[in-house]
């Protein structure tokens, strides 16, 4: 079964400042997907980032980028710039990409990020 | 507004009783997964439907139960409640149910808070 670990319970980051998320992840699969999902006090689930295992090129989203590392399977978030709004709990993702296992979500515990004006 | 849709927002019941919590997909979404989120299990995967279909089953619990309506909603029936079952549903949705397409992409809905005292 596949495994999501985040390292960091909590994090802190001044306002403008940047920011790196860990999660590592666990799978003997070649083929899967892996996710940043954000939730803010409103307990709303959102997507931030997505990432294709089979894609070299890190993802990017304005201020969000990702550092993907395959072998060491390691996905990190970068957030540039923070701003108040950025404070959330952060959570890694994986899902198959076995067409078999449906599109199921593993989550990882979640990192808290705290942004300080 | 994510375009899932969860009722009820909250609520409040007593140990040993049944409850169902409803799930209208984001439109055009044909796929519709649950999620229970406690402090001590995280974020987990209960069960998945596709077009009517029961497609994937994680950790959900004999007591609870669900089903995908022919207009796509979705109900889970949670019964002879206990207190570790309060926790917060998350409904979500998806276009298909593969996992083998990046763009499949699981969207959330704000969740259902239920506390059982």
């Amino acid at each position: 079964a596949q495994t999501v670990t985040q390292s960091q319970p909590e994090m802190s980051v001044q306002e403008a400042e940047t920011v790196t998320l860990s999660c590592t992840y666990d799978t003997s699969e070649s083929d899967y997907y892996l996710f940043w999902y954000k939730q803010p006090p409103s307990r709303q689930m959102i997507l931030v980032i997505r990432q294709e295992a089979y894609k070299q090129q890190n993802a990017t989203e304005n201020r969000f980028s990702v550092n993907f590392q395959k072998a060491a399977k390691s996905f990190s978030l970068k957030i540039s710039d923070s701003q108040l709004g950025d404070a959330a709990m952060y959570f890694c993702a994986y899902r198959s990409g076995g067409e078999t296992s449906g599109s199921r979500l593993t989550f990882g515990e979640g990192t808290q990020l705290t942004v300080n004006p | 507004d994510s375009g899932v849709t969860q009722t009820p927002k909250h609520l409040i019941t007593a140990t040993g009783q049944r409850v169902t919590l409803r799930c209208s997909p984001r439109s055009g979404d044909l796929s519709v997964y649950w999620y229970q989120q406690s402090l001590d299990q995280g974020l987990q995967f209960l069960i998945q439907y596709y077009n009517g279909e029961e497609r994937a089953k994680g950790n959900i619990l004999e007591r609870f139960s669900a089903q995908q309506f022919p207009d796509l909603h979705s109900e889970l029936n949670l019964s002879s409640l206990e207190l570790g079952d309060s926790a917060l549903y998350f409904c979500a949705s998806s276009p298909t149910q593969g996992s083998n397409s990046g763009a499949n992409v699981l969207t959330f809905g704000a969740g259902s808070r239920l506390t059982v005292l």
